[in-house]
């Protein structure tokens, strides 16, 4: 199936720094959904991007829709302890209507 | 208020025995999806379903089963046919650009 590349796989931060990530593809894409995973649970939505170059913000967070739209970025502020979790973006192809997964970014913050 | 609800959150299954993970929703989503989720990779699709009485096979769909009989319920079926069963089972469903999940089901085999 269509791979969605995620990177970085995993950070190690201290409380405060500012975070990037982001999700790249060979192909084009209409939306872009980012979702945060605690442990042991399932996939909250943070943020959905429908057109090229949007750029919309949750709080301390803000994602990107590429304005080639092969491309999606999260940024997360003046990270805190409860923003550890794992950080997945999701695509969806031009055609069709599946959704497609990046494998995620693990985020550690250190207090 | 409106979601996806995955009952049991733990679920324990000797070998051998079928085991069926419930998935239901009040959104009035068309579509629903199964995926599992092993540590330390992504979401591997199982089978989906756009529309009631219909389902598609995904990149996993072997050793599991569904039925779409409601358009709320998507009750996905792991057979004794898979051979690795434990793992981390989330059910999403969709409406147009809104994709959102459940709580999830862990299902070990002892």
């Amino acid at each position: 199936g269509q791979q969605l590349n995620q990177s970085p796989q995993s950070m190690f931060i201290q409380e405060g720094e500012d975070v990037s990530m982001n999700c790249t593809s060979s192909s084009i894409f209409n939306t872009w959904l980012w979702y945060k995973q605690d442990p042991g649970e399932g996939p909250v939505l943070l943020i959905a991007l429908y057109k090229a170059g949007e750029l919309t913000s949750n709080g301390r967070l803000t994602a990107q829709f590429g304005i080639t739209r092969k491309d999606s970025f999260l940024n997360i502020s003046a990270s805190i302890p409860s923003d550890v979790g794992i950080y997945f973006c999701a695509g969806q192809l031009f055609t069709g209507n599946q959704f497609y997964f990046g494998t995620g970014t693990s985020l550690t913050v250190i207090p | 208020d409106g979601g996806i609800t995955q009952s049991p959150k733990y679920l324990f299954r000797k070998e051998g025995q079928n085991v069926t993970l419930s998935c239901e929703q009040n959104l009035n989503h068309d579509a629903m999806y199964w995926y599992r989720q092993d540590p330390g990779q992504g979401l591997r699709l199982i089978y989906y379903s756009q529309i009631v009485n219909d389902f598609q096979k995904g990149d996993i769909a072997e050793g599991y089963s569904v039925s779409r009989e409601k358009k709320e319920s998507f009750p996905l079926t792991v057979t004794s046919a898979q051979k690795n069963p434990t793992a981390f089972y989330l059910c999403a469903s969709r409406m147009r650009g809104t994709y959102l999940f459940g709580p999830g089901t862990r299902l070990t085999v002892l």
